[in-house]
């Protein structure tokens, strides 16, 4: 079974710039995740899909990224403009359902320097 | 506050040992904790999850008890091998929280030969 897939893996921009993640969910899982993980901490919850609609965006800085899964399946997520503190790693995850017990599978991950 | 404290300095034990971490949560109430592993360049894996109602869950290896008198969860890893060295992330489940993830900032362990 494929697992959660996201690129690019790597992406290094300038302040102010933009930039977008792409994730594409394990086939059949219905829930989607972006975490923020940044050096030395635990990933962050910055969002949270169920098919195409969102769950929870609350810790999502909305004057900056935004993000969206519009035919339910994979998801893109985007700054617009970075600032030097967005420097990290962006992980995607899903789950077949929002169940508490559903277990949350990660892509490797999208590593970003802001200079 | 609320804040989720895991050993912030690695932890480096010998291979066979057994390797005890530790979560500590303060002004939560998870229903569900879980562990994960995570290996560098990439991202964490599911290792164990464990309810607020039961004290102690084993798969091979590895145990995990969750104490909500104490606020905390210890994790073990028995007969360590070099191959264990990752670094381990405690997440809560709140209560009602649906399935939103809230970590610890990680432990790094290191089994040397």
């Amino acid at each position: 079974e494929a697992g959660v897939a996201q690129s690019p893996r790597y992406k290094i921009i300038e302040k102010r710039q933009s930039v977008a993640f792409w994730c594409n969910p394990i086939s059949g899982h219905a829930t989607l995740y972006w975490y923020q993980q940044i050096l030395g901490q635990g990933p962050k919850l910055l969002i949270q899909f169920q098919n195409n609609g969102v769950v929870d965006d609350s810790q999502l800085p909305k004057d900056r990224f935004s993000a969206e899964r519009l035919k339910g399946v994979d998801s893109t997520l985007k700054i617009q403009p970075a600032k030097l503190e967005d420097s990290a790693v962006y992980l995607c995850a899903s789950s077949l359902s929002p169940r508490e017990t559903d277990t949350q599978y990660f892509g490797p991950g999208t590593r970003l320097t802001v200079l | 506050s609320q804040k989720i404290e895991q050993n912030s300095e690695a932890l480096n034990i010998q291979e066979g040992k057994t390797a005890t971490l530790t979560c500590n949560y303060t002004n939560y109430s998870p229903a569900y904790l879980q562990w994960y592993r995570q290996d560098p360049g990439r991202g964490p894996v599911f290792l164990l999850l464990i309810r607020e109602n039961e004290k102690e869950k084993r798969k091979e290896r590895l145990k995990v008890t969750f104490d909500t008198t104490l606020k905390q969860s210890l994790f073990h890893i028995t007969a360590s091998q070099p191959a264990d060295s990752a670094t381990y992330l405690c997440a809560l489940i709140q209560s009602g929280g649906g399935n939103k993830l809230t970590f610890g900032t990680g432990t790094q362990l290191k089994v040397e030969l």
